[in-house]
């Protein structure tokens, strides 16, 4: 099966920076997903990465190494409303999503 | 509306009973999909749905049946669950299943079988 592995809690202060990683086990990769989600909420588009490298948007970038099997999702300048839960999904060669469990992040003042 | 819905957002039943979930999107997507997220661990897929077609079933027990009428709508029937299926159950769409689009998710149906 996929195996996918990211921290389960993590707490920083706003303004800061935190750095959620995840490390991915998979048979075959079609692109990596980071989404965030709100505690009884959907969870929504954060970023995607299919080739090595960082992707920036905004106060979040996502970055990928396939030969690793390793991506991070950075967010900086930390405000209240990034207390959530991030989860990394990987796709893999038939194209499913697998999740990880997610890392709930704490922002606090 | 805008995205996708899904109804009831709260739903409690018991072992016997029969409810089904609704999801609607309102993208024009071509695919669909049924996840559970269980308190702690990773979202499950499901089902896929694409062009009306079912194209996975994860090993999902008989107890959860999935019906899909157009590319909008997709529903899932509940019967005589156990009260370890008490989840947060997701549906999402994209444009298409293979290509390099993302999901888009719904609020979630949180469910208790008691």
């Amino acid at each position: 099966g996929q195996n996918i592995d990211q921290p389960t809690e993590m707490t920083a202060t706003e303004g800061a920076i935190v750095q959620i990683n995840c490390t991915y086990q998979t048979s075959g990769f079609n692109g990596l997903f980071w989404y965030q989600q709100h505690a009884g909420e959907a969870p929504t588009f954060l970023s995607y990465n299919v080739l090595d490298g960082l992707e920036e948007k905004g106060r979040f970038s996502s970055f990928l190494s396939r030969s690793k099997g390793y991506s991070y999702l950075l967010l900086k300048e930390l405000q209240m409303k990034d207390s959530a839960s991030y989860l990394c999904a990987v796709r893999d060669e038939d194209y499913k999503l697998s999740f990880g469990a997610g890392t709930t992040v704490t922002v606090r003042a | 509306e805008t995205g996708v819905t899904q109804t009831p957002r709260h739903l409690v039943m018991g072992m016997t009973n029969k409810k089904s979930l609704k999801c609607e999107q309102h993208l024009g997507h071509n695919a669909m999909y049924w996840y559970k997220q269980s308190a702690k661990k990773p979202l499950e897929l499901m089902f896929v749905y694409s062009l009306e077609e079912r194209v996975e079933n994860n090993s999902v027990p008989s107890r959860f049946s999935p019906e899909c009428p157009n590319s909008s709508h997709l529903f899932l029937h509940l019967h005589t669950l156990q009260p370890e299926d008490s989840a947060l159950y997701l549906c999402a769409s994209s444009q298409e299943r293979g290509g390099a689009e993302t999901q888009y998710f719904g609020p979630g149906t949180r469910l208790l079988v008691l």
